[in-house]
């Protein structure tokens, strides 16, 4: 069964600064993607950013950047430029194609101005 | 676009009674997921439809757990009767292709 693991149960910054959010997970599958949801305080779950395990290029979204290691079965989110409004619970998951997600135990971000 | 909806936000109910909640999918969304969080827990994966049909009830914890997509629009999933280990947050997706959209969750509390 595939577990998704991630290390840091809570985290903080100063606003403007860069944080890396680690994932890592087990898999014997070739084919699948990563993903990173935010849940900011009583709010929606909301996607941040998506992998597809074949693509070798490291996806980017404005702010937010991928460092994937397939090899290592490694998935780290970086936030630059942090913003008050990416305080938030952040939750890194895996999902084979056409499957159910497996979601990490989560990651609190606290964002300090 | 609307998004994925969720009725009711919250529901406080005592043991032994029934519960309700619905998951209104993004239109034109074949897939819909049910995911639950127990409070200090993972996120867990309860099931999958494709239109209509039960793709994997795989983590469904139960039979006092029912799920039902009608005509493969909105979904219900019964609680009957509520344990008090059924407290958490119940989430609904949609997809279309391989990326779920959440919907804002249901908090039930079984006292």
């Amino acid at each position: 069964a595939q577990t998704v693991t991630q290390s840091q149960p809570e985290m903080s910054v100063q606003e403007a600064e860069t944080v890396t959010l680690s994932c890592t997970y087990d898999t014997s599958e070739s084919n699948y993607y990563l993903f990173w949801y935010k849940q900011p305080p009583s709010r929606q779950m909301i996607l941040v950013i998506r992998q597809e395990a074949y693509k070798q290029q490291n996806a980017t979204e404005n702010r937010f950047s991928v460092n994937f290691q397939k090899a290592a079965k490694s998935f780290s989110l970086k936030i630059s430029d942090s913003q008050l409004g990416d305080t938030a619970m952040y939750f890194c998951a895996f999902m084979e194609y056409g499957n159910k997600l497996v979601f990490g135990a989560g990651t609190i971000l606290r964002v300090k101005s | 676009e609307a998004g994925v909806t969720q009725f009711p936000s919250h529901s406080v109910i005592e043991k032994g009674q029934t519960v309700t909640l619905r998951c209104d999918p993004i239109s034109g969304h074949d897939n819909l997921y049910w995911y639950r969080r127990v409070m200090g827990k993972e996120i867990k994966f309860l099931l999958h439809f494709v239109k209509e049909s039960k793709q994997d009830e795989s983590g469904m914890p139960n039979n006092r757990f029912l799920a039902e997509r009608t005509g493969g629009t909105y979904s219900t999933l019964k609680v009957q009767p509520a344990e008090l280990e059924d407290s958490g947050v119940y989430f609904c997706a949609s997809s279309h292709a391989d990326t779920q959209y959440f919907g804002p969750g249901t908090r039930l509390t079984v006292l």
